[in-house]
């Protein structure tokens, strides 16, 4: 099975601007989490869909969103963005029961100027 | 909510050596896991291990999950070990997986 994709893989923005990333789940995987992770607060977590459906959150502001779609594949958003957005952003895929392996794809590296 | 500690923060081995990394958590979880990051920034999965004991060739864990910690064992070290090990925990009804800051760890030739 190929496994967790993301893209873009690098992007720069400036201050203000929104972006858009993209994750595609392993085949079958109904559930994608986002992560992101900041040498200064390490890996946190965004949201979790699964099914099309946000089911958990983090504790992040209303400028970070995310959605689902039919196919699995999930977006997230960052709307008017700040210096301290740029992180790596880290999708995972799983099936969508809690006690089951969670498998990261590469990661999207996000630079606010 | 789950508070993860591992340790140590940073580690130094020669080549050859064995270490023992450690990750404690601070309530009951259904969901363990181990991680390396590569230097590309990936989490690749080691051990899916909310108790017991596994080994895949030189890596192993144990879980003892009535005493709250976590246990990845690296034996003979090598080069290509080096990188940023993560454990990571989920709590029932939460879905998001909590991550220890990560043990830092240098293999040297």
């Amino acid at each position: 099975k190929a496994g967790v994709t993301q893209t873009p893989r690098y992007l720069i923005k400036t201050r203000g601007q929104q972006v858009t990333l993209s994750c595609s789940p392993i085949s079958g995987h109904r559930s994608v989490s986002w992560y992101q992770q900041t040498p200064g607060q390490g890996l946190q977590f965004l949201f979790e869909y699964f099914s099309e459906t946000q089911r958990n959150k983090g504790n992040f502001p209303g400028r970070f969103s995310g959605r689902q779609f039919s196919n699995s594949r999930s977006e997230m958003n960052v709307s008017t963005l700040e210096l301290g957005d740029s992180a790596l952003y880290l999708c995972a895929s799983f099936g969508g029961q809690f006690q089951e392996t969670q498998y990261f794809g590469p990661g999207t590296r996000l630079l606010v100027l | 909510g789950i508070q993860v500690e591992q340790s140590p923060p940073d580690l130094i081995l020669q080549e050859g050596a064995n270490s023992t990394l450690r990750c404690n958590f601070s309530d009951s979880v259904n969901n363990l896991q181990w991680f390396h990051q590569n230097p590309w920034g990936q989490l690749i999965n080691l051990f899916y291990i909310p108790s017991g004991t596994k080994q895949n060739g030189r890596l192993s864990a144990t879980t003892v999950a009535t005493e709250r910690y976590s246990l990845l064992y690296i034996s003979s070290s090598q080069t290509t070990d080096s990188g940023v090990y993560f454990c990571a925990v989920l709590s029932s009804n939460t879905g998001k997986l909590i991550f220890g800051q990560g043990t830092t760890l240098q293999v040297k030739p």
